[in-house]
């Protein structure tokens, strides 16, 4: 099946300052989301994100798919970004969604 | 905003035990979904449902798990006899459109049920 790879794994930020992550992907995809899972368990809908770029407040992602990555940026974190974030994709030869292994965040005061 | 929910929020149950952990999807969507995520690993698709069946199921989808949508409303996640390794969060989604293809496919999530297998 496809590969899915985040990184970096655990990330250590400063509250305030501006973080990249990065999902890999293996194969050709129809569908790719970003999670934030929050320190309950649940699993935050950032971005619907196939292809190209969006923005919501202090967060935006990009999706190449031609290269096959997707980055999301944070900037001016705050604590309450905390958590894993999870990128999910759908392969184009297949119809059920891939997790990454996510990002730890954890932000500091 | 629509969102979907999950039922119950934390579930303990004792080993051998039947569970059925119910969902309620966004009222216009018609494919379902059903994952799990064991404590500190990846979320694992499990199960989707289409039109009264199931139209994938993954390798952990085995027989002691089944999907129902008993009503027009709920989408159900039945184990028969839990196990140990059971105990996960459950997660089920539920989407507009399929995930094959091209049409707009964004997943919705509910906020899980936290399934403590004793």
């Amino acid at each position: 099946g496809i590969q899915v790879e985040q990184s970096p794994p655990d990330l250590i930020l400063q509250e305030g300052a501006n973080s990249t992550l990065r999902c890999n992907f293996s194969d050709s995809v129809n569908n790719l989301q970003w999670f934030h899972q929050n320190p309950w368990g649940q699993l935050i809908n950032l971005f619907y994100i196939p292809s190209g770029t969006k923005q919501n407040g202090r967060l935006s992602a990009t999706t190449v798919a031609t290269e096959r990555y997707s980055l999301l940026y944070i900037s001016s974190s705050q604590t309450t970004d905390s958590g894993v974030y999870f990128c999910a994709v759908v392969p184009n030869t297949g119809n059920q969604f891939y997790f990454g292994t996510g990002t730890s965040l954890t932000v500091i005061p | 905003e629509p969102e979907v929910t999950q039922t119950p929020s934390h579930q303990v149950t004792q080993m051998g035990q039947e569970v059925i952990l119910r969902c309620v999807p966004i009222s216009n969507h018609l494919y379902f979904y059903w994952y799990r995520q064991i404590l500190g690993q990846k979320v694992e698709f499990l199960v989707s449902f289409y039109n009264n069946e199931i139209s994938e199921k993954s390798e952990i989808f085995d027989d002691q798990f089944s999907v129902e949508r008993p009503d027009g409303s709920n989408f159900t996640l039945k184990i028969r006899s839990t196990k140990l390794e059971d105990s996960a969060m459950y997660f089920c989604a539920s989407s507009e459109f399929g995930m094959g293809g091209s049409s707009y496919n964004e997943q919705f999530f509910g906020p899980g049920t936290r399934l403590t297998v004793l």
